[in-house]
């Protein structure tokens, strides 16, 4: 099946700090989703971005599908925006979402 | 509904229980899935559902893992006989179109705890 790689693994920021997520997969897809899991544990969808570039407040994503990854910036960061951020596929020959280990946010003010 | 619902949303069994996980998909979803979340990892595949066909079930762990939508709506997955390594979190998401892309929403989960 495809492989979905995220990276960093963790990342620490100070309150007001901007950045990058990144994640990296095998295969072409027909649909890749962004995801906030809050501290309850439900998975809050963030952008729905098979390609192109997209933005919602401070967040924006961007996918390149040809080149197989996309980011998610954060920006002007708050505490809020800590927790765990996944990034799922949908291969090409595929129906279901394959998700990435995830990146662990961590904000401090 | 206005969202996935899932109930209930903790239970704790004692190994060698059965245990029966509900979820509520958006209306008028076509598609459904089931994953498995163990604790800090990325949520893991079980079952699909289109409509009240169950399409691929690859994922489920064993026999004792069983899940049914009859009437293509509201959906159950059943593990029997729980086992400690169950302990998971227990995912439910749904989305509109079947057999082609599109946005996925997931409910709040289920965690299920085995002692």
């Amino acid at each position: 099946g495809i492989q979905v790689e995220q990276s960093p693994p963790d990342l620490i920021l100070q309150e007001g700090a901007n950045s990058t997520l990144r994640c990296n997969f095998s295969d072409s897809v027909n649909n890749l989703q962004w995801f906030h899991q809050n501290p309850w544990g439900q998975l809050i969808n963030l952008f729905y971005i098979p390609s192109g570039t997209k933005q919602n407040g401070r967040l924006s994503a961007t996918t390149v599908a040809t080149e197989r990854y996309s980011l998610l910036y954060i920006s002007s960061s708050q505490t809020t925006d800590s927790g765990v951020y996944f990034c799922a596929v949908e291969g090409s020959n595929d129906y279901k979402l394959s998700f990435g280990a995830g990146t662990t946010v961590t904000v401090r003010a | 509904g206005a969202g996935v619902s899932q109930s209930p949303r903790y239970k704790v069994a004692k190994r060698g229980q059965d245990v029966a996980l509900r979820c509520d998909p958006i209306s008028g979803h076509v598609s459904l899935f089931w994953y498995q979340q163990a604790l800090g990892q990325g949520p893991e595949f079980l079952t699909y559902f289109q409509n009240e066909a169950q399409l691929d079930k690859s994922g489920l762990p064993s026999d004792r893992f069983f899940a049914e939508r009859p009437e293509g709506s509201v959906s159950t997955l059943k593990i029997q006989r729980t086992q400690q390594e169950d302990s998971a979190v227990y995912l439910c998401a749904s989305s509109m179109l079947g057999g082609a892309p599109g946005e996925l929403f997931f409910g709040e989960g289920s965690r299920l705890t085995v002692l």
